[in-house]
């Protein structure tokens, strides 16, 4: 079925440092792709997302380019900050039906100063 | 932008009670509700999928006499956690998908947190 494959954390980097969460997925038809991040004692947040082949989402200085060849989505962000340290989500979006979102396991980064 | 609102944020019961928990859309309307559950340093598993005026959709492996979920109008839905039991304590999540279409982004609630004694 239908499923999403994240890059084990814990990840601890320092400040400035170059990030990459990997993200794989495995679909019947074109899903949707989404980041999602979820910051201490806080809800989920749509970070960026993708809706088609090669298509590129980004917000905040964090970057995803939607690959089909390679079935993937890994998130990608230049310098990161102290305040990036979350749990990010991967997620594709089913079109078929209800429409549902499939989560992968989530991946906790930490950033230090 | 769009807000859903997730009431309560935390709640403490005794074993064997029943909790509701409502997942509010503020701003928009929303046909379909989604209600989550989330372990500890675990994904997000979706439970079920609440549609306005209808029967609840479970997964597979969801008991849907113990959660059962009311989508009683474009803005509210809930989940009531009958019976509960120590191993029902977790983090439940809700979201909703404005009528725009399924292009259209999910919000998501701030969740609940569940601890059962």
């Amino acid at each position: 079925g239908d499923s999403v494959t994240q890059m084990e954390g814990p990840v601890t980097l320092s400040e400035e440092a170059f990030l990459t969460i990997n993200c794989t997925y495995t679909a019947t038809g074109y899903p949707s792709l989404f980041w999602y991040v979820q910051y201490p004692g806080e809800g989920l947040q749509l970070l960026l997302k993708a809706t088609k082949a090669d298509d590129k989402g980004s917000n905040k200085g964090f970057e995803a380019t939607y690959r089909k060849e390679t079935t993937s989505f890994h998130l990608e962000k230049g310098s990161v900050q102290v305040s990036d340290s979350a749990v990010y989500f991967c997620a594709l979006l089913i079109i078929q039906g209800a429409q549902k979102l499939v989560f992968g396991q989530g991946t906790r980064l930490t950033i230090n100063p | 932008g769009a807000v859903v609102s997730q009431h309560p944020s935390w709640v403490i019961c005794k074993s064997g009670t029943s909790v509701k928990i409502e997942c509010r859309s503020l701003d928009f309307q929303a046909t379909t509700m989604f209600w989550y559950r989330q372990f500890p340093k675990q994904s997000l598993m979706l439970m079920a999928t609440s549609n306005e005026g209808s029967k609840a959709t479970y997964e597979q492996g969801v008991e849907k006499d113990k959660f059962l979920i009311n989508h009683a109008s474009l803005t509210l839905s809930t989940l009531t956690v009958t019976s509960a039991h120590p191993e029902d304590s977790s983090f439940y999540i809700c979201s909703a998908r404005d009528l725009q279409g399924y292009n259209s982004p999910l919000h998501f609630g701030n969740g609940t947190r569940l601890t059962v004694t």
